[in-house]
Order: C-alpha cells, then sequence, then structure tokens
C-alpha cells in the first residue's frame, strides 16, 4: 500500500534556529501534500497544503513566513520551521494523496519538534 | 465553517465491543473516515465510508452513517488491547476533497 515518510521522527532545537522536516511518498506520486499540527489532547489542525511545482496554500492564522513549505517534487515536500520558538514544540505529520485513486489520504508517523 | 465533535474518552472491557460516536455539520460531506493513531505515531487510515452509503463492514469494523442526523460512528467487535488508542473521525466535502476536518479524537482504552 501507499507508504509516507517523515524524517525526521524527533528532532530538539535550540530557540532560534530553523528545523527542516521531510515528508516523502516513497511508492506513489502525490501532487498534493498536507501539513497538520497536533498539540496535546487535541486534533490535527491542518497548516497548509503543499502543491507540486507551485506555491503553498496556508490556513487562517497560519504564517507562511514562519513555516516554510516546499513540494519541489512528486515525492517530497518539505516543511521548515524557521527561528523556532518553545511555543512551535509540537507534533507535525503530514499526508498525501496519489495522484490517483481512492480519495483517501496516507499519512506519515509524524515529527515530534521540541524547542528549548 | 465544518465542525467535527466525538467524546473524548470511551472505555471498554477486552472482548466487549466498543462504540465511538461522531458528529459533523457540513451537510455536503463527501466521504467520512475513521483514523487510528497509536502513542508517539501518525495517523493510520481504519476505514471510510462515501455519503450515499449508510453501512460498510469490515472485518470487525463496522460503520454506521446517518447522514439525516449527520452521525458517525465505528464500532469495533470483541475489543482487544491492542486496539487501544485515539481513534479520530474526519469528514471531507467539496472542492479540494483531500482536506479533512477532524475532530479531537476519542482515547479507547481497553480494560484486560
Amino acid at each position: 500500500g501507499a507508504v509516507v515518510s517523515q524524517h525526521p521522527s524527533r528532532v530538539i532545537c535550540k530557540s532560534g534556529t530553523s528545523v527542516k522536516i521531510e515528508c516523502r511518498s516513497l511508492d506513489f506520486q502525490a501532487t498534493t501534500m498536507f501539513w497538520y499540527r497536533q498539540f496535546p489532547k487535541q486534533s490535527l489542525m491542518l497548516m497548509a497544503t503543499s502543491n507540486e511545482g507551485s506555491k503553498a496554500t496556508y490556513e487562517q492564522g497560519v504564517e507562511k513566513d514562519k513555516f516554510l513549505i516546499n513540494h519541489a517534487s512528486l515525492t517530497l515536500s518539505t516543511l521548515t520551521v524557521t527561528s523556532a520558538h518553545p511555543e512551535d514544540s509540537s507534533f507535525y505529520i503530514c499526508s498525501a494523496s496519489p495522484v490517483s485513486g481512492a480519495n483517501v489520504l496516507t499519512f506519515g508517523a509524524g515529527s515530534r519538534l521540541t524547542v528549548l | 465553517g465544518e465542525d467535527v465533535e466525538q467524546s473524548l474518552f470511551l472505555s471498554v472491557r477486552e472482548g466487549d465491543s466498543s462504540v465511538i460516536n461522531c458528529t459533523y455539520t457540513d451537510s455536503s460531506s463527501t466521504y467520512l473516515y475513521w483514523y487510528k493513531q497509536e502513542p508517539g505515531a501518525g495517523l493510520q487510515l481504519l476505514t471510510y465510508i462515501f455519503s450515499n452509503m449508510d453501512m460498510k463492514q469490515d472485518q470487525r469494523l463496522t460503520v454506521l452513517l446517518n447522514k439525516k442526523d449527520k452521525h458517525l460512528s465505528l464500532r469495533i467487535a470483541d475489543t482487544q488491547t491492542g486496539d487501544s488508542a485515539i481513534y479520530f473521525c474526519a469528514e471531507s466535502s467539496g472542492a479540494g476533497s483531500y482536506q479533512l476536518t477532524f475532530g479531537k479524537g476519542t482515547k479507547l482504552s481497553v480494560i484486560p
């Protein structure tokens, strides 16, 4: 079946540094990938829709200059948290949809970011 | 905007059936999903149902959809300790139908 890989699974960084999280579709091509953020005991909140070859679409309230998204190929989207602060600490999950097929999403295992 | 509501906790004994309920507000929902999230992991799609169906069964899982009441349920038969997880209800509708609106998740605890 479709597999989405996220890397790294855990990352700890200092305030003010930038962190890049990768989301890869391993056995299918994904024109669209989604980035979610999950706070403890909360639902997933859609941050942005990543479109291959074009700019990402950000949800209301998400700072596009803070959370940089690049979808340079049909199998890779990256989320860069710039100038990270402790309040950016969270669980970030990506998902991808295949170019064709059933209307379902495959999710990555998530990346836990801790900003000290 | 769209809203998806779930109860936050459910506790059942091993071997019993679990029923997790979900309500949604968007009458144009086309697909409704159930995802499972184990601790520290991503989401695993369990099952999904089209809005023109009222029931779908897949092994131990039964999904019931009452479109009139905008109510979705997931029944897990013969619940096992490995079923302990958070279960998210989600819906998608309209343009860009891959975009999902999630509930807050129901934490299922299975008592041995």
